[in-house]
């Protein structure tokens, strides 16, 4: 998986409680993102990163907020878990930004229930 | 409204026998087209892609094809094997950071 580790790989919380996400990189990509992918939904942007402490929201940005304090560490945050945002969460890489050709590189996932 | 719509849905062949799994798209403007391999429980790796002025483009025993005038896209698979059960993602990109990902077609190979 190209040098990306999310952790944890499976959680289970319940609705209301705060959740963060980690994505690890050792590639030294300057583009990090994090995606969720459901049943009959493609992939659907969340957050990315184009540098340290720079962000950007995507599609489905509403109830998460994201960190870059490293380059190699994305951290993705539920502030207050809900149902719907029980989903499976990938993390991407890319050199310099999807969309123009450049290749991401997909983490493992974390499967992520909240009841 | 920008799509990318993938055919069929899933898909059940033999080990050995070939198979295409179409793509099409109302995204505009167009810029890549790629496919994606997701083996079950993985994370999406990219297999091919596609620029405008592209119409094929090969990964071994995958064989994309674009069509942009008419806006589709395939992905053929040749002389399969089990290990090429996954869902496969086509994704079109417009610019900077601009994805459209397709729902994916699920293949299953059976001995």
């Amino acid at each position: 998986d190209a040098g990306i580790t999310q952790s944890p790989r499976h959680k289970v919380t319940e609705t209301g409680t705060p959740v963060t996400l980690r994505c690890h990189q050792t590639e030294n990509h300057r583009y990090m993102y994090w995606y969720r992918q459901d049943p009959g939904h493609g992939l659907r942007l969340i957050h990315y990163s184009y540098g340290v402490k720079d962000t950007d929201k995507g599609e489905v940005s509403d109830g998460y907020s994201v960190s870059r304090s490293k380059t190699e560490d994305f951290l993705l945050t539920l502030e207050s878990a809900t149902s719907s945002q029980t989903s499976v969460y990938f993390c991407a890489i890319s050199s310099f930004g999807a969309g123009r050709g450049d290749t991401q590189y997909f983490g493992p996932g974390t499967r992520l229930t909240v009841l | 409204k920008n799509q990318v719509e993938q055919s069929p849905q899933s898909l059940i062949i033999l080990e050995g026998k070939n198979c295409t799994l179409q793509c099409n798209y109302t995204v505009s403007p167009f810029s890549n087209l790629r496919w994606y391999k997701q083996d079950t429980g993985r994370g999406p790796v990219s297999l091919t892609i596609m620029t405008f002025s592209e119409n094929t483009k090969s990964n071994g025993r995958y064989t994309a094809t674009l069509d942009a005038d008419t806006k589709q896209s395939s992905l053929h698979i040749t002389a399969s094997q089990l290990s090429d059960s996954a869902s496969y993602i086509c994704v079109v990109e417009t610019g900077a950071n601009n994805l459209f990902f397709g729902t994916g077609t699920r293949l299953t190979v059976i001995p």
